[in-house]
């Protein structure tokens, strides 16, 4: 029940395209869900979260979608650039984030010129 | 400011023996965390520090693994015996409690290979 579903493992776009990560979420005691962007070496970065009582936030380039019946929500990244190419690891938590985070296996995303 | 902060960057050990890995919060920052991301994996709870409250400890492996917090700042996970399958990188976090939405800060981690 505390596993987090994450796909694709791997995503490839084109410059200036759409990239699409899709999570989903078996725990109806989350309440806060982050999304996080690793480069190679580093450790893993805050990029935009939400919480259950919206449907999508939006950051720049960056979206989020929710759907709470659904028990899934996605990241979009608009007119992809190079340098988003990196792991996306989608996470879940409980008491406001206050919590350990549950990660879904992460999406590699390259984006080619 | 300064962000978290791991050491050492890498670890090379041999089975059988024991490593300690180290974190530095974020100051001020009461809540830590460690995790653990094996190649390929996403990354796993290990255990979580919260002020003076007992840590929650459910992620822990096995009872191989132990970590403490001195003075409610710097941590240390230890791992003895380390065995093969314990090669992963270890990432610590840190965040503000009695807000919500806390952002976790994680550190670079130390990458640990058992020979």
């Amino acid at each position: 029940q505390q596993q987090v579903k994450q796909s694709p493992q791997s995503l490839i776009v084109q410059k200036g395209g759409i990239s699409i990560i899709n999570c989903a979420y078996e725990n109806t005691a989350f309440d806060y869900f982050p999304w996080y962007q690793q480069f190679p070496g580093k450790g893993p970065a805050l990029l935009i979260a939400i919480r259950p009582d919206v449907s999508e936030k939006k950051e720049g380039r960056f979206t989020i979608s929710f759907n709470k019946s659904a028990k899934q929500f996605s990241l979009h990244i608009m007119d992809s650039q190079p340098g988003d190419s990196a792991t996306y690891f989608c996470a879940a938590s409980a008491n406001f984030g206050n919590e350990k985070l549950t990660f879904g296996t992460g999406t590699r995303l390259t984006i080619i010129p | 400011g300064a962000g978290v902060s791991q050491s050492p960057s890498n670890k090379v050990t041999e089975k059988g023996k024991d490593v300690e890995l180290r974190c530095d919060p974020i100051s001020g920052h009461t809540a830590l965390y460690w995790y653990r991301q094996s190649l390929g994996q996403g990354l796993e709870f290990l255990i979580y520090f919260q002020g003076n409250s007992a840590p929650d400890k459910s992620g822990l492996p096995s009872d191989r693994f132990s970590a403490e917090r001195t003075g409610g700042s710097v941590s240390t996970l230890t791992i003895q015996r380390t065995q093969q399958e314990d090669s992963a990188v270890y990432l610590c976090a840190s965040s503000l409690v009695g807000r919500i939405y806390n952002e976790q800060f994680f550190g670079p981690g130390t990458r640990l290979t058992v020979l």
